[in-house]
């Protein structure tokens, strides 16, 4: 059974600091994405990683995948008070060679941003 | 505009009644699915579908089910026999093919009362 890890799943911290989210994963899979998600909100997509060594950076997040280790993670530098949200990563089965769809997400880490 | 939309946005249900939860979207997406989220918790898949008059289960259908009769509709509905329904649940859309990003509506809040 495929597990997805975040940690940390609370984080606070204050304009200006940089921080990192990790998010471990139990199986193969070369597909990872990360979702951010407002209070009573929907998901929106902050990033899809495709392959091994993927990096992909939007603004003040960048997020990186290692397919050999079974780890991704969502840097933020330089944090202001709008990227308070819960980001979750999500990784897709690899199913008989070929993608289901079926994402296995992960618990969600809540960042608050304070001043 | 392109875009996703569930119906109703609050939803609330006596305990023993069936009710049913819809979803629409016009990206021509093949791909529909249904999540369930709990407070403090992840996304857990109920069921999906990748092309009309197909779906599968997903992690957790027991006490739901699902009708493809229409590409661009993905109904859900929570039956009697889901013990546990108050949760919110999101509807999401992608192309099919392996790493295509899902998109998702706005989201249903289901209360028991």
């Amino acid at each position: 059974e495929l597990k997805v890890e975040q940690n940390p799943l609370f984080l606070s911290m204050q304009e200006g600091k940089n921080y990192t989210i990790y998010c471990n994963y139990s199986t193969t899979s070369d597909r990872l994405y990360w979702y951010r998600q407002d209070p009573g909100k929907s998901l929106e997509s902050l990033f899809v990683l495709l392959s091994n060594g993927a990096v992909k950076q939007e603004g003040r997040l960048m997020a990186s995948l290692d397919t050999k280790a079974r780890l991704s993670t969502l840097h933020i530098t330089a944090a202001v008070h709008d990227l308070s949200a819960t980001y979750f990563c999500a990784v897709d089965i690899d199913n008989y060679g070929g993608s289901q769809g079926n994402l296995i997400f992960g618990k969600g880490t809540k960042l608050s941003v304070k001043p | 505009d392109g875009g996703i939309t569930q119906s109703p946005k609050y939803l609330f249900r006596k305990e023993g009644q069936n009710v049913t939860l819809s979803c629409e979207q016009n990206l021509n997406h093949d791909a529909m699915y249904w999540y369930r989220q709990d407070p403090g918790q992840g996304l857990r898949l109920i069921y999906y579908s990748q092309i009309v008059n197909d779906f599968q289960k997903g992690d957790i259908a027991e006490g739901y089910s699902v009708s493809r009769e229409k590409k661009e509709s993905f109904p859900l509905t929570v039956t009697s026999a889901q013990k546990n329904p108050t949760a919110f649940y999101l509807c999401a859309s992608s192309i099919w093919h392996a790493g295509d990003t899902q998109y998702f509506g706005p989201g249903t809040r289901l209360t028991v009362l």
